[in-house]
């Protein structure tokens, strides 16, 4: 596509249920990178995929937060069991190229833990 | 490991007033550098970015930014800002020959008065 898709754009869900986040990159791109925007704050980074290997998930907050990105393309990311500390504006971002050329950014993703 | 700190964290100006947004960074070797925005209720925008070459960068918008090594720093200008220019501003860095992921900082509030 021409940019970055995410969805849902919003999502709200009780504490303890389990939600799936979709990213889906500008096409060719290579390196597919998630980010967690708390209010106020700037993207704090989750992990990032090159093709369908995941790279780096030092990011993660605990094993309750996973992610994929099986064929290289489309990326899920999984909160298990959420609470409500969970709740943020959840980003993606893709670029050409593992040296970052041309990253950009979807229009995220903003849950709701209740 | 990099860091990224933006001082300056609510900005409020007047419509022709100049800007100049302060952001330091702390890293070893050489450094990609960025400025993004994020206008009300849409998603981050590349303004602009250094790799190398001059340190003087134009973007979009009459924005500018100066890399400058010695200060660690990437400050963000303009020399005449509108209302349209209310947004956050977030500054990033990435290392160029070690860790690909951009880390941001917290952003700044712009809000121009017209």
């Amino acid at each position: 596509g021409a940019g970055v898709s995410q969805s849902p754009r919003y999502k709200v869900t009780k504490r303890g249920q389990d939600v799936a986040l979709r990213c889906d990159p500008i096409s060719g791109h290579v390196s597919l990178y998630w980010y967690r925007q708390a209010l106020g704050q700037g993207p704090e980074f989750l992990t990032y995929f090159n093709y369908e290997a995941q790279q780096d998930k030092s990011g993660l907050p605990n094993d309750r937060f996973s992610a994929e990105r099986p064929e290289g393309s489309i990326s899920t990311l999984t909160i298990q069991r959420t609470e409500q500390r969970d709740s943020a504006m959840y980003r993606c971002a893709s670029s050409f190229n593992q040296e970052g050329y041309g990253y950009t950014f979807g229009s995220g993703t903003r849950l709701t833990v209740v | 490991a990099q860091s990224v700190s933006q001082h300056n964290h609510h900005v409020i100006l007047s419509e022709a007033a100049s800007l100049e947004l302060g952001c330091n960074y702390s890293y070893g070797g050489t450094v990609n550098l960025f400025w993004y925005v994020q206008y009300p209720g849409q998603h981050l925008q590349l303004l602009l970015k250094y790799f190398s070459g001059d340190p003087l960068v134009k973007g979009i918008k009459g924005f500018e930014a100066e890399f400058i090594k010695s200060k660690f720093s990437f400050n963000l200008r303009k020399p005449s800002v509108q209302w349209s220019d209310t947004a956050e501003y977030f500054c990033a860095v990435k290392g160029s020959g070690g860790s690909y992921i951009p880390t941001f900082g917290r952003g700044t509030s712009l809000i121009v008065h017209p």
